[in-house]
């Protein structure tokens, strides 16, 4: 089986100021995961997604998440906050076949 | 290219009525994936379709049905509303060869009253 959990709901940062969502993760075979990010009344547009290369995974919009077998994480960041990233994003991890398993999401305020 | 595209984008029915949601994949994208995302939460899986066929199903009832026509588009249908089925209805479509990374549409977003 496996679940998402993403710790806080909501995260406020300042404009400029290090973005730093949190995802970890449980499965019982190699994940894949993605992060994903909705605009307000909008679908889900993929920021990145790691499956089973370099750790390290690079994204649009100057996001970036690091696979953490040993603490099963895949947390996101991006150095320098923009107003343009408020939003709600989404962590989701699959076993390469069929479905997403989504968190609950965490809502992005970037405080002017 | 086009991407996922979903019609309608909103609909209100009432409690009973049955409604009908469309998807087109993307270019190339032979595989589609139905997910229901209620207010403040994520998304959750319905079902996949591949080769006209259900492939999978999450843990929705018997009220939810699908179908893919040959030219890869898809519906979800929803018989006997619930106040309960309002939410967002998302399409993502993939490829068989790289079944791993889905592409979602704007999605449809629903209300029962």
């Amino acid at each position: 089986a496996q679940s998402v959990t993403q710790l806080g709901s909501h995260v406020s940062v300042s404009e400029g100021a290090l973005v730093l969502l949190r995802c970890n993760y449980s499965s019982s075979v190699p994940p894949y995961l993605f992060w994903y990010v909705q605009y307000p009344n909008q679908g889900l547009q993929l920021l990145l997604k790691y499956t089973s290369a370099a750790t390290l995974v690079k994204g649009i919009n100057g996001f970036e998440a690091e696979f953490k077998k040993s603490e099963t994480s895949f947390h996101l960041t991006k150095p320098s906050a923009h107003m343009s990233d408020a939003a709600e994003y989404f962590c989701a991890v699959s076993s390469g076949t069929y479905k997403y398993i989504f968190g609950t999401g965490t809502r992005l305020k970037v405080l002017a | 290219d086009a991407g996922v595209t979903q019609s309608p984008t909103h609909l209100i029915k009432t409690r009973g009525q049955q409604v009908t949601l469309r998807c087109s994949p993307k270019s190339g994208h032979d595989t589609v994936s139905w997910y229901q995302q209620a207010l403040g939460q994520g998304p959750q899986f319905i079902f996949q379709y591949y080769e006209e066929e259900e492939r999978q199903r999450g843990n929705f009832p018997d009220r939810f049905s699908g179908h893919q026509y040959p030219n890869y588009s898809s519906e979800l249908n929803v018989n006997a509303l619930l106040l309960g089925d309002s939410a967002l209805y998302l399409c993502a479509s993939s490829t068989e060869g790289s079944r791993e990374t889905q592409y979602f549409g704007p999605g449809t977003r629903l209300l029962v009253l």
